[in-house]
């Protein structure tokens, strides 16, 4: 079964084009989100949501709009995409547990974005 | 905000050696450094954490140490294997609602026959 999983996992596309990616997790996690892996592997978080409300906003560029329409799902969805978004996206999901406070954030596969 | 710093880049070791992978962090509020495994065109996975309560911990051939008064911390993985081979990543976070990791910069592993 999968724990987290991310569609499509390679999206090639136009600069100026709209796309989305879409990510589920069926692990009953309430908190997701979504990191940012450029060329160099540097792995960098984008958005955190728990309980479908956004938790963290790292300095993303207005472009990027994530929507988590229930705790499941976390999309990502990116307007006029430029050069340098092309990047590997991760999605990935955690619990937080009570008496420790930090659960394990699992990660999905991945989508390779490249804009062209 | 956290910023961590993770060495070596890249290390090449025999099979059957130790490889060790150093990382220092900033923000003293941190209190969780879990340490992940990324394979080729895969995503990162858990491999051991820490959290700072802790000084150590050990599961198999992986270790972590943790010196919350140096802010660094360490996986040790001992008696390596060519499957062993793959990306570490090093990461800090905190405990709490807002909770984030920010990761290092990564180092690869290569264990050769």
């Amino acid at each position: 079964d999968t724990a987290v999983s991310q569609t499509p996992k390679y999206l090639v596309t136009q600069m100026g084009n709209d796309k989305s990616i879409k990510c589920e997790q069926n692990l009953g996690h309430d908190t997701m989100y979504w990191y940012k892996q450029d060329s160099k592997k540097f792995l960098k978080i984008m958005f955190s949501y728990n309980n479908k409300e956004l938790i963290i906003n790292e300095t993303v560029p207005n472009r990027f709009s994530p929507k988590s329409p229930d705790k499941a799902h976390l999309n990502l969805h990116i307007n006029s995409l430029e050069l340098g978004d092309s990047a590997v996206y991760f999605c990935a999901s955690s619990q937080e547990r009570q008496r420790e406070g930090y659960g394990e954030q699992f990660f999905g596969p991945g989508t390779r974005l490249t804009v062209l | 905000g956290e910023n961590v710093e993770q060495h070596p880049s890249t290390l090449s070791v025999q099979e059957g050696d130790s490889a060790v992978i150093k990382c220092t962090y900033s923000d003293s509020a941190s209190n969780y450094f879990p340490w992940y495994k990324q394979e080729l065109g895969k995503g990162p996975q858990l491999i051991i954490d820490i959290r700072s309560n802790v000084g150590e911990k050990k599961d198999q051939r992986i270790a972590v140490t943790l010196n919350k008064t140096a802010k660094h911390f360490s996986l040790h993985i001992t008696e390596t294997q060519p499957e062993d081979s793959a990306v570490y990543f090093c990461a800090a976070g905190y405990t709490g609602t807002a909770s984030k990791l920010t990761f290092g910069t990564g180092t690869r592993l290569q264990v050769t026959l």
